[in-house]
């Protein structure tokens, strides 16, 4: 089974502090994915990498950055976290680019 | 433009009894749809998967049907438990080669009460 794993379920964090999230998936894919997913939203990509320290703004990178060192771990950055970043993130990986995209279980960051 | 809506936007339902659940689509060129599950405070999980030329597609109680000439799915399941309880998304992807080619309906939440 694919396991795709986001560091922290819950996390709370001040305005103006820097947040790191960590995905790792341990099925050996290419293509990683960062989201935030809001009611009545539905899910918007932040990020993508299509390799190790390859990466591709998605529609809403403003406020964001990604690194990916390793193929395996694909960790999305919050410079200066503000409220509005207040939402659930949700990190997800597929083989190729046709391919079933798996989701971790996400984390649910409130910023205070 | 390509766009994802489902209808209805929540839905609540008896135990025991069926539903369905409607996503249209405007995503060119359509590649393939997926129906995923997600439980509150979880990350989506796929049911089922639509390729161009499949009309009906069953997993378990839930069926996942597709007219790609009228761009439209949709999901049925049968027999509810209120383990259905949950968003179901819709989330078409683009024939094109990018990986960012992924088209996400903003969900149908479930509630299956006893």
């Amino acid at each position: 089974d694919v396991k795709v794993t986001q560091s922290s379920r819950y996390l709370v964090k001040r305005t103006g502090e820097k947040v790191f999230l960590e995905c790792v998936q341990d099925m050996d894919h290419e293509n990683m994915f960062w989201y935030r997913q809001d009611p009545g939203l539905g899910l918007r990509l932040i990020y993508f990498s299509y390799d190790v320290k390859m990466k591709e703004k998605g529609d809403i990178p403003e406020g964001y950055s990604v690194s990916r060192e390793k193929k395996e771990r694909f960790s999305l950055i919050l410079e200066s976290a503000s409220t509005n970043q207040t939402s659930m993130y949700l990190c997800a990986s597929s083989l190729g680019r046709h391919t079933e995209a798996f989701f971790g279980q996400g984390t649910r960051l409130t910023v205070v | 433009k390509n766009q994802v809506e489902q209808s209805p936007q929540s839905l609540i339902i008896l135990e025991g009894k069926n539903c369905t659940l409607q996503c249209n689509y405007t995503v060119s060129p359509f590649s393939n749809l997926r129906w995923y599950k997600q439980d509150t405070g979880r990350g989506p999980v796929s049911l089922t998967i639509m390729t161009f030329s499949e009309n009906t597609k069953s997993n378990g109680r839930y069926t996942a049907t597709l007219d790609a000439d009228t761009k439209q799915s949709s999901l049925h399941i049968t027999a509810s438990q209120l383990s259905d309880s949950a968003s179901y998304i819709c989330v078409v992807r683009e024939g094109q080669t990018g990986a960012n080619n992924l088209f996400f309906g903003t969900g149908t939440r479930l509630t299956v009460i006893p």
